[in-house]
């Protein structure tokens, strides 16, 4: 299994509280991802990294920022948490872009009261 | 936008007998993916095709992709309880990322 933690592993929280999630990689691969998973709506995409420093958004970015300064961390951050940020986060990385396998983390249970 | 389909959404089915699941979509696709997700784990590849009419087998898992690449298909032969799962198609538009199915639940039942 490729070295992926995610970090906290369930997370209850209060609307309109800051919340950062870690995903830690010991692959050294080029892409990260963060992903949040819904009944009814598969995997969505919030934002992704091709590098330290290079961050592009995805599908669902609106009130999610994230940070890569270390090749092996990516923070996935939700500024004032909403209920509807209520998920499960999952981070997945890879080593050449989409047309490369994505190798998924544990995930985290984010509840958002 | 959710651009990849997948159907059915739940299939609950007897150890032994064959099914299909899809993924369709009205897009284009330079390559799809994919992966089995067991509870409380994240997602886990399977396979990748990347040719329009391309079929791959793994094991019991026959995948095929689209001659026009829009859609593709995943059969099981003789399922067993172990391949109880979530599956789901992921799709490669040519930017760096995936859109990823809605999912097919699948039960087997001993």
């Amino acid at each position: 299994d490729a070295g992926i933690t995610q970090s906290p592993r369930h997370k209850v929280t209060e609307t309109g509280t800051p919340v950062t999630l870690r995903c830690h990689q010991t692959e050294n691969h080029r892409y990260m991802y963060w992903y949040r998973q819904d009944p009814g709506h598969g995997l969505r995409l919030i934002h992704y990294s091709y590098g330290v420093k290079d961050t592009d958004k995805g599908e669902v970015s609106d009130g999610y920022s994230v940070s890569r300064s270390k090749t092996e961390d990516f923070l996935l951050t939700l500024e004032s948490a909403t209920s509807s940020q209520t998920s499960v986060y999952f981070c997945a990385i890879g080593e050449a872009g989409s047309t490369d396998t994505q190798y998924f983390g544990p995930g985290t249970r984010l509840t958002v009261l | 936008t959710q651009l990849l389909e997948q159907s059915p959404q739940f299939l609950s089915i007897q150890e032994g007998e064959n099914l299909t699941v899809y993924c369709n979509s009205s897009s284009v696709f330079s390559s799809l993916q994919w992966y089995r997700q067991e509870p409380g784990e994240g997602p886990v590849l399977l396979v990748t095709v990347v040719t329009g009419g391309e079929v791959k087998k793994l094991k019991r898992l026959t995948f095929q992709f689209g001659d026009a690449r829009k859609d593709s298909s995943l059969h099981i032969t003789a399922a067993q309880p172990g391949d109880t799962g979530l599956y789901l198609c992921a799709g490669d538009t040519g930017a760096n990322n995936l859109f990823f199915g809605t999912g097919t639940r699948l039960t087997v039942i001993p």
